[in-house]
């Protein structure tokens, strides 16, 4: 079964500072592998996935994340914060047996002025 | 990209009621939908998987009974809430998956949020 952890329910950083999201996986079978946004009472946004080909995946919004199988992890990482980054962040997995995704409990970004 | 829409965008119903939940593909059709709840400061979490043509496929602890999904077209699935209390309050939220092989994405619509007074 697949499971995900995000290090941080919550991330405050600086206007313009570096933004790093942190994701770690559990797959039994090479993943696909997710971020999300989330606004208030809003629906997911998709900010960028890895499928295969490319480890280091460019997004939306200037983000990118990179997929490391070594240490099972897909960072999101973003070189200058802006205010409205402030978001929740959600990383997920997709196993290929399935096409549920299964979330990580969310990374709240605050982004001070 | 595709589109998913969920209807109401929220509702507040007395204990006891039943609420009917819409999720939508409005440019492709979906086979398969799922539903996530999520409660406040909370992840998602996946509680059935709707099929078209078919009973749906409920996650372990999920009450069948209760949750009621019924997918009767390939671009809509309903999730009814039956005799709903106060712990049913929550953010509703559905996907479909694209069905393109090399996709993999899910579209999920906007969610719907249900206060149960």
């Amino acid at each position: 079964a697949q499971s995900v952890t995000q290090l941080g329910s919550h991330v405050s950083v600086s206007e313009g500072a570096l933004v790093l999201l942190r994701c770690n996986y559990s797959s039994s079978v090479p993943p696909y592998l997710f971020w999300y946004v989330q606004y208030p009472n809003q629906g997911l946004q998709l900010l960028l996935k890895y499928t295969t080909g490319a480890t280091l995946v460019k997004g939306i919004n200037g983000f990118e994340a990179e997929f490391k199988k070594s240490e099972t992890s897909f960072h999101l990482t973003k070189p200058s914060a802006h205010m409205s980054d402030a978001a929740e962040y959600f990383c997920a997995v997709r196993g290929n047996y399935g096409q549920n995704f299964v979330f990580g409990p969310g990374t709240r970004l605050s982004v001070l002025p | 990209g595709a589109v998913v829409s969920q209807h109401p965008s929220w509702v507040i119903c007395k204990s006891g009621t039943s609420v009917k939940i819409e999720c939508r593909s409005l440019d492709f059709q979906a086979t398969t939908m799922f539903w996530y709840r999520q409660f406040p400061k909370q992840s998602l979490m996946l509680m059935a998987t709707s099929n078209e043509g078919s009973k749906a496929t409920y996650e372990q602890g999920v009450e069948k009974d209760k949750f009621l999904i019924n997918h009767a077209s390939l671009t809509l699935s309903t999730l009814t809430v039956t005799s709903a209390h106060p712990e049913d309050s929550s953010f509703y939220i559905c996907s479909a998956p694209s069905l393109l092989a090399v996709d993999y994405e899910q579209y999920f619509g906007p969610g719907t949020r249900l206060t149960v007074t």
